[in-house]
């Protein structure tokens, strides 16, 4: 079945700075790769996905990269603000979602 | 995107005992999934909730442990039974939402499990 692996586990920057967070999975056939991010004590919300079609898209601040030949994907955030500290997961697709490990980002005003 | 909500959103069980968390959706979704996040760790599905018919269970999940109900297109249940500590988790609910190259996947706020 499908894994996902994630890099780091944790991030730290400062304000401003700009985070990744990457990705890789197993299975070829995944063709749908959410990102998600988790406040603490909070449910899990969709931040932005990409298709197997598509090799980047970007929202606002927010890009995510799609590189299907090596079988990883990124996430991009720009112009960091202490509001985005949270845990951030990634997750392929077939029909089911498999997640990563999470990456716990602290952006340090 | 979907509304979800779940039932309890907490609870303090015994040993030995079962707890059957309700996931209700004010749409009606195709797919709903069950999943179960442990203290610090990522999210493990345990079982996509199939209407109609018996749940598909992952590796490591079992129907007599993790017995899950689909009854219709907006509700599901899944029952924890016989826990034990290890059981101790957010027990989370999800379901796809939309379709074809819209279609994305969307959490209930959890049911936090602590189990003495």
């Amino acid at each position: 079945g499908e894994n996902v692996e994630q890099h780091p586990s944790t991030l730290s920057v400062q304000e401003g700075d700009s985070a990744v967070i990457k990705c890789t999975y197993s299975d070829s056939a995944s063709n749908y790769f959410p990102w998600y991010k988790q406040e603490l004590g909070k449910r899990p919300q969709l931040i932005i996905d990409i298709r197997s079609n598509v090799g980047e898209k970007k929202d606002q601040r927010i890009a995510v990269t799609l590189n299907k030949t090596a079988k990883h994907f990124s996430l991009h955030i720009t112009e960091t603000q202490p509001e985005d500290s949270a845990v951030y997961f990634c997750a392929a697709s077939t029909d089911k979602l498999i997640f990563g490990t999470g990456t716990r980002l602290q952006v340090f005003p | 995107s979907a509304v979800i909500s779940q039932k309890p959103s907490r609870d303090i069980c015994q040993r030995g005992t079962s707890l059957t968390i309700q996931c209700q959706v004010d749409s009606q979704v195709t797919m709903m999934f069950w999943y179960r996040q442990q203290p610090g760790q990522s999210l493990t599905l345990i079982a996509t909730a199939n209407q109609g018919s018996e749940a598909t269970y992952e590796s490591g999940f079992v129907i007599d442990k993790f017995p899950i109900s689909r009854p219709n297109l907006t509700f599901s249940t899944l029952t924890v039974s016989n826990m034990s500590p290890e059981d101790s988790s957010i027990y989370l609910c999800s379901v796809a939402s939309g379709t074809g190259a819209q279609e994305t996947q969307y959490f209930g706020p959890g049911t936090r499990l602590l189990v003495l």
